[in-house]
């Protein structure tokens, strides 16, 4: 099963900062917080991931609270091409396996 | 590099007969998996290979085997197809990145379209 808790669709404005919220409340010490996305029809695409500290890359950012019991991607300035399922995930980083929850569909707005 | 291909794109089937579905890399990565998506659904995982030589099941491997060829090839076979595996399948492989952060990132397929009547 899933380790994680995504809300199954959000709508953000083009241009706009999207901020995407994952819980996952029983999280352990070594597990890290993977996000990855899904354009229509094509496979998934790594996005970021992090362990405790708050992480930036050219896609996103990545905000961990303290407790490390959620977590918020965040899309800086969202487009069109953002469109996407959106997946939040944790795993052990030796463990070889990737468990997908439903992930949450996030819409663009014109 | 071609990363992850698969082949069929689509494929269609009548109940009750079998088929195989190719993945290869090119990138020397250890670890290959094999998911399937229904629609509206999140990826499910159905067998991996950590390595050349082992395979294990994941969340949904009834009806299907899997064979991993050598380094480069994971191949998903399908012995008696059923309309319940009507489905997308996505192959994937993963490198373990050694470092400070060693995390894992999984590199995907274009995907299978398979359709059993």
């Amino acid at each position: 099963d899933a380790k994680t808790t995504q809300p199954p669709s959000m709508d953000c404005a083009e241009g706009r900062a999207a901020n995407l919220p994952c819980n996952h409340s029983t999280i352990s010490g070594n597990e890290y917080v993977y996000w990855y996305r899904q354009i229509h029809s094509q496979g998934p695409q790594y996005i970021i991931h992090g362990l405790k500290n708050n992480e930036t890359n050219e896609m996103a950012s990545l905000i961990i609270t303290e407790d490390r019991k959620s977590s918020t991607l965040i899309l800086p300035h969202a487009t069109l091409r953002d469109t996407a399922v959106y997946y939040c995930i944790v795993r052990v980083a030796s463990d070889d396996k990737i468990i997908f929850g439903k992930g949450t569909r996030l819409h663009i707005l014109p | 590099n071609a990363g992850v291909t698969q082949t069929p794109k689509f494929q269609v089937l009548k109940t009750g007969q079998s088929m195989t579905l190719q993945c290869a890399q090119d990138m020397n990565h250890n670890s290959m998996y094999w998911y399937r998506q229904d629609p509206g659904m999140g990826l499910r995982l159905i067998y991996y290979s950590a390595s050349e030589g082992t395979t294990d099941k994941g969340e949904v491997p009834n009806g299907y085997n899997v064979s991993r060829l050598n380094k480069r090839e994971f191949s998903l076979r399908l012995e008696s197809a059923a309309p319940s595996q009507t489905s997308v399948y996505f192959c994937a492989s993963d490198i373990k990145r050694v470092g400070t952060m060693g995390y894992n990132e999984q590199f995907f397929g274009p995907g299978t379209r398979l359709t059993v009547l």
